[in-house]
This record gives C-alpha cells, sequence and structure tokens, in this order.
C-alpha cells in the first residue's frame, strides 16, 4: 500500500525559506519507472504542479517556479525534500506530495499524500 | 503552457440525474504516435486531497463507480457521472499530462439540486 506524508513548518515569514520534506511508503525511488512530486493548492483555488523527481535523480519543475526550487531525495530514507526559496504571501497553500510511474504515466498522480496548509505571513 | 479550462464553473444537479462536465485545452493533448489523450480527471472533495478518477481520457482508474466516464479527444473532453449519488458532491479538475508543465483546469463544482 502506498502512502505519502508532508511535514514542515505551518508558518513561513516573507522571503524565508521553505522545506517540505514527504515521506512515502510501498515504493521506492530505487525503482525504475517511479517519481514523486509537488502540487500545491491556494485556499479555495486550483491545483499547481510545481517539481517532479524521477528514480534516476532526474528533475522537472514548473517553469515560472523553478528559479526558486529545489528538489533532491533521500533513498535510504524514503523522503524527498522540496525548498522553496523567498517565500511570498501568494505562496500559501496547500502543499501535497504525490507519486506518479511509468505504469500508467508520468504525469498521472495515482497517489497524493493528505496535504500540508503553509501560510506566508509576517 | 497548455492552459485547460472548464465548463461550467459549477453545477447542481439532482440526485438521480447526469451531471457533464467539460474540459478544453489550449493545444491538443493527443499524442499522435500512440493516440492516446493525456488528460486525467480528479475528484476532490473537501478537506481532502484530489483522488485520481480517469486517465487516458476514459480510463478508469481501480476502484471508481462505473457511473464515472470519460470521453474526448484533441482538445475537447467531458467527465460525465451517469446518475449523481450524495457523495459524488465534489469539485472535479481535469490535466494534462501531454506537455510540461503539467497543468489543471480550474475545477468545477457539482453540488446536489
Amino acid at each position: 500500500q502506498i502512502t505519502l506524508k508532508e511535514s514542515g513548518p505551518t508558518l513561513v515569514k516573507p522571503t524565508q525559506t521553505l522545506t517540505l520534506t514527504c515521506t512515502f511508503s510501498g515504493f521506492s525511488l530505487h525503482t525504475s519507472g517511479v517519481s514523486v512530486g509537488w502540487i500545491r493548492q491556494p485556499p479555495g483555488k486550483a491545483l499547481e504542479w510545481l517539481a517532479l523527481i524521477y528514480w534516476d535523480d532526474d528533475k522537472r519543475y514548473s517553469p515560472s517556479l523553478k528559479s526558486r526550487l529545489t528538489f533532491a531525495k533521500d533513498t535510504s530514507k524514503n523522503q524527498v525534500v522540496l525548498t522553496v526559496t523567498n517565500m511570498d504571501p501568494v505562496d500559501t497553500a496547500t502543499y501535497y506530495c504525490v507519486h506518479s510511474s511509468n505504469v500508467m504515466a508520468f504525469g498521472v498522480f495515482d497517489y497524493w499524500g493528505q496535504g500540508t496548509l503553509v501560510t506566508v505571513s509576517s | 503552457d497548455i492552459v485547460m479550462t472548464q465548463s461550467p464553473d459549477s453545477l447542481a444537479v439532482a440526485l438521480g440525474e447526469r451531471a457533464t462536465i467539460n474540459c478544453r485545452s489550449s493545444q491538443s493533448v493527443l499524442n499522435s504516435s500512440n493516440n492516446k489523450n493525456y488528460l486525467t480527471w480528479y475528484q476532490q472533495k473537501p478537506g481532502q486531497p484530489p483522488k485520481l478518477l480517469i486517465y487516458w481520457a476514459s480510463t478508469r482508474e481501480s476502484g471508481v463507480p462505473d457511473r464515472f466516464s470519460g470521453s474526448g479527444s484533441g482538445t475537447d473532453f467531458t467527465l460525465t457521472i451517469s446518475s449523481l449519488l450524495a457523495e459524488d458532491v465534489a469539485v472535479y479538475y481535469c490535466q494534462q499530462y501531454h506537455s510540461l508543465p503539467w497543468t489543471f483546469g480550474q475545477g468545477t463544482k457539482v453540488e446536489i439540486k
């Protein structure tokens, strides 16, 4: 059974860096064809894809946020870590960790974490 | 970026009646090499993460009731709930995975009339 769980601060100040951790189980990022990503959702608004990391450490980022995002994996801990620099109130959102694989297709998000709400405020 | 536009933004449907949600992409999401449409549908209930319903525009995810169906090709797609149940009240999103960045529609809220 695949599960993902996000963790990190619930409140950050403007200009600070946000670090989010996703701890997953039921699969391994050692396995060919597997990936983990991040999607966010501002309160009452639509979903926005942010980033994806593949089993081979290849990474893809949303162009609109690429300069502010860093994505890394710790395969031994079954974790991935996303950092977002220079946080702004418009970055207030629920951040979801998601699973995607080539069983369906990369970009099809078949498992989601419960999400973590991050508020940006001074 | 491919822009995904859903219509309507919200709809109210009586229990047992059909609900139809439309999704249009600004570019075709059909891959001519495999004849597949790179389009998914998700359901999001209040306070929950989205749940995958349909991928390849018309393939139901395992466990999804057959009252949910997807259709369309190229740039125009439809999600149909054939007979609405109370548990189907949710916001529905389409998403394209044809081209990076992967993008979502703005969502359609389905309520009971």
